[in-house]
């Protein structure tokens, strides 16, 4: 597609269920970023991947929280356990790896944990 | 360590007033700067980006000019629209390593007709 295509988007669960939450990037872009937007915290990086490698998981906030990315493309977002400090609108992002190439954002993923 | 500081919102301004949103970063060297727009109901946009001291993004209106000496970005627009009602974000392309972006918490601004 034209863009960055984020699904679901919207998601309502448990707490203590786990979610998985998906990214397809602009075709050609190998940089992949995950982002969190909340009220309290703005927006948080999480994790970054050049390719299927992700060589900075900085910012996932624990480790109930994991992603991948396969064939270069798609990225699955998966959170174990939910609790409500992770209700938040999960954005991915995709660039070309070239210094200063900006990020194309997809709509996101609102997740709201009850 | 790295982190941006932009106006803090919200701000109301009558439609075709002057709009300034300031911003200002710490980081290490010289980043690329970005303003980035979320319209009610979307996804962020870029709005316009700077790569080097003294450039002048600019898009819709928009410009914002790399200040070195300053290090700031401010976003200036000479006559609001109501349809530029919105959140704005500054943010900043760390060096070397993942090149992540860091942003500043948004400043939302409504016009009004």
């Amino acid at each position: 597609g034209a863009g960055v295509s984020q699904s679901p988007s919207n998601k309502v669960t448990e707490k203590g269920k786990d979610v998985e939450l998906r990214c397809d990037p602009i075709s050609g872009h190998t940089a992949l970023y995950w982002y969190r937007q909340s009220l309290g915290q703005g927006l948080e990086f999480l994790i970054y991947f050049q390719g299927n490698s992700a060589p900075d998981k900085s910012g996932l906030p624990s480790d109930r929280f994991s992603a991948e990315r396969t064939g270069g493309s798609v990225s699955t977002l998966t959170i174990q356990r939910t609790q409500q400090e992770d209700s938040a609108v999960y954005l991915c992002a995709s660039s070309f790896y070239s210094s200063n190439q900006p990020q194309h954002f997809g709509d996101g993923t609102r997740l709201s944990i009850l | 360590g790295d982190s941006v500081t932009q106006m803090e919102g919200p701000v109301t301004l009558s439609e075709e007033a002057f709009l300034t949103i300031n911003c200002t970063y710490t980081a290490t060297g010289y980043p690329s700067l970005f303003w980035y727009v979320q319209y009610p109901g979307e996804g962020l946009q870029l709005l316009l980006k700077a790569t080097k001291a003294d450039d002048k993004g600019s898009n819709k209106g928009f410009e914002a000019t790399y200040r070195k000496e300053t290090t700031s970005f401010h976003l200036e627009k000479g006559s609001v629209q109501v349809s530029d009602s919105a959140v704005y974000f500054c943010a900043f392309l760390t060096q070397g390593g993942s090149e992540k972006l860091v942003f500043g918490k948004g400043t939302k601004l409504t016009v009004n007709p």
